[in-house]
């Protein structure tokens, strides 16, 4: 039962143009969510992160924004570069003294020059 | 600032073989955790420690894994006996002590029991 999804595996874009990045969980006692980008054969490295008190916060070319209502969030890349291409992992935790992150099963980023 | 170090990058072995897997978390970091990467399950939380105590092993598989943190700039993962159903990579992280605070990983052990 995966709590986390990231339906799309893949998605492919033009150098400058956005890329949108998806991801959907079930647990409402999720309450605070990341973004991880992974180049091969090295670790995830964080990106971005969003508590639920907030709906976006920005860094640079990188917005997540968090619709709790639909328990949806999404990374915005703007504007998109060939070096952004990998896989990206949505990750959600239940705050608190919670520590453990639940990712979904990722989205590999294609940025076309 | 040195990131987290994870030894050997690949392991190759026999089914029955003893696997030790081993972390040095980022100085400082009060957090580690072990995940396994599948493609068919992702990503997933094995153990965590707290200063260097256990805190949740519930992902932990089975009996035949076990974790152990020593100290605070040490930890190892074991397999034993390994079998090729424990094939995948394998991921430490470390983190400071705060649920807001980013977990930063190691490159990971490539595990491929034959």
């Amino acid at each position: 039962d995966q709590q986390v999804k990231q339906n799309s595996p893949s998605l492919s874009v033009q150098e400058g143009r956005i890329s949108i990045l998806n991801c959907d969980y079930t647990n409402s006692m999720f309450d605070y969510f990341l973004w991880y980008k992974k180049y091969p054969a090295e670790g995830p490295t964080f990106l971005i992160s969003i508590s639920s008190i907030k709906d976006k916060n920005e860094d640079g070319r990188f917005t997540v924004f968090l619709n709790k209502s639909a328990k949806h969030l999404s990374l915005h890349i703007v504007p998109s570069q060939p070096g952004d291409s990998a896989v990206y992992f949505c990750a959600a935790s239940g705050g608190g003294s919670n520590y453990k992150l639940t990712f979904g099963k990722g989205t590999l980023l294609t940025v076309n020059p | 600032d040195a990131g987290v170090i994870q030894s050997p990058r690949h392991e190759v072995t026999e089914m029955g073989q003893e696997v030790t897997l081993r972390c040095k978390p980022i100085s400082g970091h009060d957090y580690l955790f072990w995940y396994r990467q599948t493609m068919m399950r992702g990503l997933e939380l094995l153990i965590y420690f707290n200063n260097n105590v256990p805190i949740d092993d519930s992902g932990m598989p089975e009996d035949r894994f076990s974790a152990k943190m020593p100290n605070a700039s040490f930890s190892t993962l074991k397999i034993q006996p390994s079998e090729p159903r424990d094939s995948a990579v394998y991921f430490c992280a470390s983190s400071l002590g705060t649920a807001d605070q980013p977990q930063h990983f190691g490159d990971g052990t490539r595990l491929s029991i034959l």
